[in-house]
């Protein structure tokens, strides 16, 4: 089944506890997005990727870090968490063809940062 | 840049109600245009698509007509049904294809 999955869907932790979100799809998909959804802001895009060791700042990206070593995994890091990155945290991927361009989304991982 | 501008919500409709929710965009040229559907607790999915102008795009009941004279989107669906409760965002392309560029979001709650 083609799928975007996300690790861990739920997670609380403590100001300045480095963590790391993964993501992983299994559609040989180029493109990798990281957006957050915050009520009333609604969806952000962090950081993006166009393909293998090649990433960029999206809209929002002070405090994030991602990697894009292999092209079916791109993970989030937060290497000192602080509350106003309380959020939730979607992984998108898709193909790179203009006229098809439409993502698909993780399930969500929902971060508390205490 | 390119932008999209929907409906505010949230909308509460009964069963089997008419449904329309608006969404017009501004744009460089004729990108794609996309209703995005998020259930409870659930990420976003793709609910229908329109590749080109008067193009219709549909699925699940659900349609929208891309109109390059009124540069819009409208998402519709005859009749609805409780399991639609749901958010539905309108979206677009950046110009860069780096990213694609959502509505503020429109939630709808079907009562039964």
């Amino acid at each position: 089944e083609a799928q975007v999955t996300q690790n861990p869907r739920y997670l609380i932790t403590v100001t300045g506890k480095k963590l790391t979100v993964t993501c992983s799809q299994n559609m040989n998909h180029e493109y990798m997005s990281w957006y957050r959804q915050d009520p009333g802001l609604g969806l952000r895009q962090i950081y993006y990727s166009m393909n293998v060791e090649v990433t960029d700042k999206g809209d929002v990206p002070e405090g994030y870090k991602v990697s894009r070593k292999e092209k079916r995994n791109f993970p989030l890091i937060l290497e000192s968490p602080s509350p106003n990155q309380t959020s939730l945290y979607f992984c998108a991927s898709s193909s790179r063809g203009r006229t098809n361009y439409e993502q698909y989304f993780g399930p969500g991982t929902r971060l508390t940062v205490t | 840049g390119n932008s999209v501008t929907q409906m505010e919500g949230p909308v509460t409709l009964s069963e089997e109600a008419f449904l329309t929710i608006n969404c017009t965009y501004t744009a460089t040229g004729y990108p794609s245009l996309f209703w995005y559907v998020q259930y409870p607790g659930e990420g976003l999915q793709l609910l229908l698509k329109a590749t080109k102008a008067d193009d219709k795009g549909s699925n699940k009941g659900f349609e929208a007509t891309y109109r390059k004279e009124t540069t819009s989107f409208h998402l519709e669906k005859g009749s609805v049904q409780v399991s639609d409760s749901a958010v539905y965002f309108c979206a677009l392309p950046s110009v860069s294809a780096s990213k694609i560029i959502f509505g503020s979001g429109t939630r709808l709650s079907i009562r039964p």
